[in-house]
Parts: C-alpha cells; structure tokens; sequence
C-alpha cells in the first residue's frame, strides 16, 4: 500500500545543476501535483497536472518543469538550479470527484542548493 | 481570491488536555471544502479531518473535532486529550468546489507543543 512514493528524500545541488524529483503512486489518480514548503510557510503549488499528458502551472513554477507520461509518474525538474529552490517538495495525487475529496501526499523531498 | 488565514504562529497545551487552534477563512463563494492537515518532524503531511461546507454537523475524528461556523468564515481545530503524538505543525487549507484543480489554498501553519 505505497500511496505516493517521492525520491529522493534528500539531495544537496551546487547553484546550476539540475535534477529531477520523482514521483509515482499507486491509487489510479487523475490529479497530481507538485508543491514547495518553505521554512515557517505553508505550501506553494509549483505545477499539477489533471491527466496523463495535460500539465498546467501553479502559483510559483518558474525555475521547474514537469511532465506526465502515465497516470502514475510526475517527475519535477530543475534546471540551473538557485539557493532560491532550497525547500521542501511535496509530490500529492488525488481523484477526479473523490467523494472525500482528499488529496495524498508522500513523505518530502529535502533539496539543498549551495 | 482566497485566503487562509491561521493566526497563532504557536500553542502549547498540557498533555492529556484539550486545545483549539484557529483558522479563519476569507471566500465569496459558498460551496467549498476545509481541511486540517498535521506535520510533524518527519515532514509528511498528514490528513487530520476534512468539512464540507455545505454540512451544518461539524465534522469529528476521534480526538479531533472542529467547530464550523460558516458565517464567521471560521475552523477552528480541537484536539481532545492531548498526546505527545499530537506535537506537529497544523495547517489549514481551503478548497473551492468549483475549482476542478483541486488546488489547495493553505494558511501559514500553527507549531502545537504538548508538554508532558
């Protein structure tokens, strides 16, 4: 019973490299979606995504890129990364009319860019 | 647009006793969701209880309960019989049921300390 699997769980990147995060679940979702927590904050939407093959931009996507090849996978991308990224990302996945509308979360990734 | 608003950075209760944390909610619209997630230490986020604004009973889990006052624009979290597991960030988050998204819109976070 994974739920939503994030790797990996901490990396440290030196200011212009690049990495992506991966994420896969399990529970057949429509929706997915990418997420930064800055210390003391609340979440900020990076990207979602409604469906294989449709991706859209949230409130902070600039620095990321992500795609949706399957139903299960939405890797995020970095590229040239900045000491701004530092953060914590979440990766979530939640049905299309869930009768709980709940949204799944995975355990975090911890990125340090130095 | 909507906010979230959660205005105690910080609460600290007594192991075993109860406390309420406050989220205050700014929207035009009246069909939407609320939601109380938990995040301790280890970082995930954790769903505590969820209300449907179109429910009048608030919405109860256990040791959780809310009081939903939808006029007020207000929901707030009680936690009952307080345990050290219970030592997490709380975050509220709004949803709007006309938002197919759906995108969260999430408060700043209350840090709860259960002292032993």
């Amino acid at each position: 019973n994974a739920g939503v699997t994030q790797t990996p769980k901490f990396r440290i990147l030196k200011i212009g490299q690049s990495m992506t995060l991966q994420c896969t679940q399990d529970m057949n979702h429509n929706y997915m979606y990418w997420y930064r927590q800055d210390p003391g904050m609340g979440l900020k939407l990076i990207y979602y995504s409604v469906g294989a093959g449709i991706t859209d931009k949230g409130e902070v996507p600039n620095g990321y890129n992500v795609s949706r090849s399957t139903t299960e996978d939405f890797p995020l991308r970095l590229e040239l990364a900045a000491p701004s990224q530092t953060s914590v990302y979440f990766c979530a996945s939640s049905y299309f009319l869930s009768s709980g509308n709940t949204i799944y979360f995975g355990e975090g990734s911890w990125l340090t860019v130095v | 647009a909507q906010t979230v608003t959660q205005s105690q950075p910080e609460m600290s209760v007594q192991e075993a006793e109860t406390v309420t944390l406050s989220c205050t909610y700014d929207t035009s619209e009246s069909d939407y969701y609320l939601f109380w997630y938990k995040q301790p230490p280890s970082r995930q986020m954790i769903l505590v209880i969820r209300q449907e604004a179109y429910k009048q009973q608030n919405a109860t889990e256990n040791r959780f309960s809310v009081n939903f006052q939808k006029a007020a624009k207000s929901f707030s979290l009680k936690i009952s019989d307080s345990q050290l597991g219970d030592a997490a960030m709380y975050f509220c988050a709004y949803r709007s049921a006309m938002d197919s998204n759906y995108q969260l819109i999430w408060g700043a976070g209350t840090k709860l300390i259960i002292k032993p």
